[in-house]
């Protein structure tokens, strides 16, 4: 079955630092979505990406965090200057159409020391 | 601004058992309900989707219900076993906006 795949599983960075977390959504998908779940909270929708553009995005995702479709496979999160507050599991996902069901990578757990 | 609460926090059975997850929502403006489980470490796998306009959803020995006018839903597991332990988290799309709204879930543990 085709899933979601997100790189790296683990990433540790210092304060300040820029971290770009990768995922390569299911093929035929043409809605992409960051999520992230802060340890023991509840997911939080980041962003969402239809058309090589932001569609919607929450308060969460201000202007240091960036997305970007490079190219036809990939859909990367940039955190320009991580905070120790931006420490979680960041959830990458896919869908075909908007509102239906979303196909979940296993996650990248960001620890920013 | 939409509340989703998942009732209880956690919950203990011995296999075999049946029983019932609770999920309630404070906006009934939605497009669909999602129950997803989460095992530790991994991802997120959506178990049921249930459109705005359905009453329930079935799936192998998983089964959930949608009132929307009540602002409710049920995920019922029937004949439980050890491998359904994880955490059950259920999450309304929003009409507005279709982002996802998440309940805190219920983790569930299935004695041996």
């Amino acid at each position: 079955e085709p899933e979601v795949t997100q790189t790296p599983s683990h990433q540790v960075t210092q304060m300040g630092q820029e971290v770009i977390l990768r995922c390569v959504p299911i093929s035929n998908h043409l809605y992409f979505y960051w999520y992230r779940q802060i340890l023991g909270q509840k997911v939080e929708f980041l962003v969402s990406f239809y058309n090589n553009e932001i569609s919607e995005k929450s308060e969460i995702f201000d202007d240091q965090f960036s997305v970007e479709r490079p190219d036809g496979s990939n859909f990367t999160l940039k955190i320009r200057s991580t905070k120790l507050e931006d420490s979680a599991m960041y959830f990458c996902a896919s869908s075909v159409p908007v509102g239906e069901k979303l196909f979940f990578g296993s996650g990248t757990q960001l620890s920013v020391l | 601004k939409q509340e989703v609460t998942q009732i209880p926090a956690a919950l203990s059975v011995p296999e075999g058992e049946n029983l019932v997850l609770n999920c309630s929502f404070t906006d009934s403006a939605i497009y669909n309900l999602q129950w997803f489980r989460q095992d530790p470490g991994k991802g997120l796998t959506s178990l049921l989707l249930i459109q705005s306009s359905q009453r329930e959803q079935t799936s192998g020995r998983l089964n959930a219900s949608l009132d929307k006018s009540s602002g409710r839903s049920t995920l019922y597991i029937a004949a439980s076993q050890p491998g359904d332990s994880a955490t059950y988290l259920c999450a309304v799309t929003m009409d507005s906006n279709y982002q996802l709204i998440w309940g805190a879930g219920t983790k569930l543990i299935i004695k041996p």
